[in-house]
């Protein structure tokens, strides 16, 4: 089965540095969505995206919906240590598909 | 609270042994979905089922089945005939024809380990 493409595969970075990570597909979206998945847990949703464009921001998190249909981008703000993390970005082929197509998948580590 | 619950947490197999793992949701959601993780991978999904008494093949069915009798419940049968079993299993749920919207609920997974 498909998988979008996520980059990076893993990110090490200091405490208070901004973070930014990309989610790019060969086929049109119209739904990208943002989960965060902690060590030993399930993902936890923590954008959704509905229109080419848009930019929306769930506190330190801002994720936006590439004009083409065909990316996303998550960006996290002066990053603490319980961003650590694997965040995965997934997107719905056709309006109201019951399948989502996940992403691989970026690691976050962050040193103290 | 409403929610995706899966039991156990952690599960131990011996080879040659067929294993259940449990999955409810009390959100009243018609589509479940069963996903295998494995160590820095992504997610791959075995089986999903829309409706109660029907289910389809993911991309890695293969040493697997599961059942829909109950809109609540979707568990999962690891069987003897799947040969590399250890894996992160997480199961989550959604809304049919909201499942690309809503985006899915997932469970806090279950670990196996074959022993």
């Amino acid at each position: 089965g498909q998988q979008l493409n996520q980059s990076p595969q893993s990110m090490f970075i200091q405490e208070g540095e901004d973070v930014s990570m990309n989610c790019t597909s060969s086929s049109i979206f119209n739904t990208w969505l943002w989960y965060k998945q902690e060590p030993g847990e399930g993902p936890v949703l923590l954008i959704a995206l509905y229109k080419a464009g848009e930019l929306t921001s769930n506190g330190r998190l801002t994720a936006q919906f590439g004009i083409t249909r065909k990316d996303s981008f998550l960006n996290i703000s002066a990053s603490i240590p319980s961003d650590v993390g694997i965040y995965f970005c997934a997107g719905s082929l056709n309006f109201g598909n019951e399948k989502l197509t996940f992403g691989t998948g970026t690691r976050l580590t962050i040193i103290p | 609270d409403g929610g995706i619950t899966q039991s156990p947490k952690y599960l131990f197999r011996k080879e040659g042994q067929n294993v259940t793992l449990s999955c409810e949701q009390n959100l009243n959601h018609d589509a479940m979905y069963w996903y295998r993780q494995d160590p820095g991978q992504g997610l791959r999904l075995i089986y999903y089922s829309q409706i109660v008494n029907d289910f389809q093949k993911g991309d890695i069915a293969e040493g697997y089945s599961v059942s829909r009798e109950k809109k609540e419940s979707f568990p999962l049968t690891v069987t003897s005939a799947q040969k590399n079993p250890t894996a992160f299993y997480l199961c989550a749920s959604s809304i049919v024809g909201g499942g690309g919207n809503y985006g899915y609920t997932f469970g806090s997974g279950t670990r196996l380990t074959v022993v």
